[in-house]
């Protein structure tokens, strides 16, 4: 039961260079989200997707794109890295639910990104 | 407006002692949950507990209790006997079905010393 699994673990990488973070889940949970934690800021929302092609924006989304074709990925690109963007991210996949109910929301074990 | 205050940012305890952290939220919504995640120091995210918030009963797991009051907008937890594996960053979060997100605190780092 792999559950959530986040690629690579760690990543350095420059300044203006594209970088793209893994994310799969393989208990077809329908939403998906992407997080940054920074000291001082705690845990914020970049982006979330509810379902295969559907995404949105969460507080922090400036610099990132996503995309959703298979409701199990869920990749998060930098297109220009900048150092700002030094982060651990986390994904997370939750099961979703009608009527504004959820269930938990389970997270990958994060990627540690440093942009130089 | 949605927000989760972990007002203390560090504990320091002894092993075997008890300690509370602090969970205060705001929300308008009348339907809202309430969870804990443990965050070791290997960094991953841990899912402990989720209440819901019509249910205010207490729980406990373990060494492991939960406080819920909604006349103070409080969701308190509790671990009974300390131990070294418990050093961890605590967060409190609340997703509201209104914004669809899952709001952080800040988070409470736990040290318990041998």
């Amino acid at each position: 039961d792999a559950g959530i699994t986040q690629s690579p673990r760690y990543k350095i990488t420059e300044t203006g260079r594209q970088v793209t973070l893994m994310c799969h889940q393989t208990w077809s949970h329908s939403y998906m989200f992407w997080y940054r934690q920074d000291l001082g800021h705690g845990l914020r929302l970049i982006y979330y997707s509810a379902a295969a092609d559907i995404t949105d924006k969460g507080e922090v989304p400036d610099g990132y794109v996503v995309s959703r074709s298979k409701t199990e990925n869920f990749p998060l690109t930098l297109e220009s890295a900048t150092r700002s963007q030094t982060s651990v991210y986390f994904c997370a996949s939750r099961v979703g639910g009608a009527g504004g109910l959820t269930d938990t929301q389970y997270f990958g074990p994060g990627t540690r990104l440093t942009v130089l | 407006a949605q927000k989760v205050t972990q007002a203390q940012t560090e504990i320091s305890v002894v092993e075997k002692e008890d300690v509370t952290l602090d969970c205060v939220y705001e929300t308008r919504d009348t339907t809202y949950y309430l969870f804990w995640y443990k965050q070791p120091p290997s960094g991953e995210l841990v899912f402990l507990i989720r209440r819901n918030s019509f249910d205010e009963q207490n729980e406990i797991s373990g060494r492991y209790s939960w406080n819920f009051q909604k006349s103070t907008s409080s969701f308190n937890f509790t671990i009974t006997a300390s131990q070294v594996v418990d050093s961890a960053v605590y967060f409190c979060a609340l997703y509201s079905g209104n914004t669809g997100k899952l709001i952080f605190g800040q988070g409470t780092t736990l040290q318990v010393k041998p």
